[in-house]
């Protein structure tokens, strides 16, 4: 079971750079990272993908280390708009031999003035 | 404007009704899921389906049913609402189900609904 593991909640301060880290040690060989944010009433959007080092895009940087058992997005110069619920996701392979995608607690993020 | 689109956005049920929550996607994805969220809490995977004519069950697939006749279509059926399943309803699509190629989820505007 590909499950995901994350702090339920951050605070920081706008202007911060904020790192929320998910481990998710039984993830498949072949499986991608996916991180999304989702805002009250919304559903969540993608943020960034990976699967190996270092990427990077206009809104995140995502780390994940060699043995890729966990992964860590990087949010820089946080602003109150930020403000949201912060979810990675790792496929799950069900006996059928497909992926299913269950989504973890999640981290609430609060920015603070 | 392509996307995943869901309908309605905002239903009531009396128990024991049943009914239908469409979600359509113009993104010719393979992948398609369906996800409840209940207030304050994290997404349960429904039933998700990998293709045309091919579905499975999630976390928490008692209660609902699924098919997948076209690609572009992936309704949920209540068989028997009951105030348990009182929840928003999220339906998201990906561009593949190969593991290699995997670029992520888009969701829709999720359906609000209400068992009384």
């Amino acid at each position: 079971l590909a499950k995901t593991t994350q702090p339920i909640s951050m605070d920081s301060y706008e202007g911060q750079e904020v790192n929320i880290t998910c481990s998710h040690n039984n993830i498949a060989t072949n499986d991608y990272i996916t991180w999304y944010q989702q805002f009250p009433s919304q559903g969540p959007r993608f943020i960034i993908q990976g699967y190996k080092t270092k990427v990077t895009n206009e809104v995140a940087s995502l780390f994940i280390p060699a043995d890729r058992k966990s992964s860590t997005l990087s949010l820089p110069r946080v602003s109150l708009s930020d403000t949201a619920v912060y979810y990675c996701l790792v496929g799950d392979p069900a006996v059928s031999g497909t992926y299913k995608y269950i989504f973890g607690t999640g981290t609430r993020l609060k920015v603070l003035a | 404007n392509a996307g995943v689109t869901q309908t309605p956005k905002f239903q009531v049920l009396k128990t024991g009704q049943s009914m239908t929550l469409q979600c359509a996607q113009d993104m010719n994805h393979e992948y398609m899921s369906w996800y409840r969220q209940d207030p304050g809490m994290g997404l349960r995977l429904i039933h998700y389906s990998v293709g045309a004519g091919i579905t499975d069950q999630g976390e928490v697939p008692n209660g609902y049913n699924v098919s997948r006749s076209t690609t572009e279509d992936f309704p949920l059926r209540l068989l028997s609402a009951a105030p348990s399943q009182t929840s928003v309803y999220f339906c998201a699509s990906s561009s593949s189900i190969n593991r290699d190629r995997d670029y992520g989820y888009t969701f829709g505007s999720g359906t609000r609904l209400t068992v009384v």
